[in-house]
């Protein structure tokens, strides 16, 4: 059974760093093919891409974040992490991580619950 | 990159069927086969419907069909039941980066 659960603040302050974690179980982040990405959701809005690793550690960044994103991965863990920088209420919104693989090629098969981050003073 | 261009919202009776449009460009959703579809009831995280422009998850009723045309794929729902409506997003992947639409709130009547 494949199962991901995002962890993190609930609540920053405009220009803190958010550093959100990706715990999944069910498939290894060494396997060939597999990716873990991140996508978020303002309240009543659409969804928006992030950034994504892969199991050889090639990342994936959204360009027009790209400067404030850092994805990484312990394997050992069974971990991603996410972090992005100068936070701003704008950036308010739910942050799940869900599963990529060449199974089911450019697409998210399983998701997390996700987590309400919300950026206020 | 921007958004692919979704329909704000559809509706349709109980055993009708209804089509979603999710319009890209040459760049993305005209480019590879790689748009998936997902569900997403309110305060839950999204469903994978449709991945690689028309093939369905195990466990996904053979009454959810994707297909392409152009710079245009649709997601189109047979049967409706009361239990589909929720909001559908499309998603294109090129490479990089995954781009998704606007979102398309589905209403049966």
């Amino acid at each position: 059974q494949i199962t991901l659960k995002e962890s993190g603040p609930t609540l920053v302050k405009p220009t803190q760093t958010l550093t959100l974690t990706c715990t999944f179980s069910g498939f290894s982040l060494s396997t060939s093919g597999v990716g873990v990405g991140w996508i978020r959701q303002p309240p009543g809005k659409a969804l928006e891409w992030l950034a994504l690793i892969y199991w050889d550690d090639d990342k994936r960044y959204s360009p027009s974040l790209k400067s404030r994103l850092t994805i990484t991965k312990d394997t050992s863990k069974n971990q991603v992490v996410l972090t992005m920088t100068n936070m701003d209420p704008v950036d308010t919104a739910t942050y799940y991580c869900a599963l990529s693989s060449i199974a089911a090629a450019g697409s998210f098969r399983y998701w997390g619950q996700g987590t309400l981050v919300t950026v206020s003073s | 990159q921007s958004a692919l261009t979704q329909p704000a919202s559809v509706s349709g009776s109980p055993g009708q069927s209804i089509t979603i449009s999710c319009t890209g460009t040459s760049s993305d959703v005209g480019s590879y086969n790689l748009v998936s579809w997902y569900q997403q009831h309110p305060g839950k995280a999204p469903k994978l419907m449709i991945y690689e422009g028309s093939k369905r998850p195990s466990g996904v009723s053979n009454r959810f069909s994707g297909s392409k045309s152009g710079n245009t794929a649709s997601l189109t729902i047979s049967g409706l039941q009361a239990e589909d409506e929720a909001d559908y997003y499309c998603c294109s992947y090129a490479g990089s980066p995954w781009v998704f639409g606007g979102g398309t709130k589905l209403t049966v009547l």
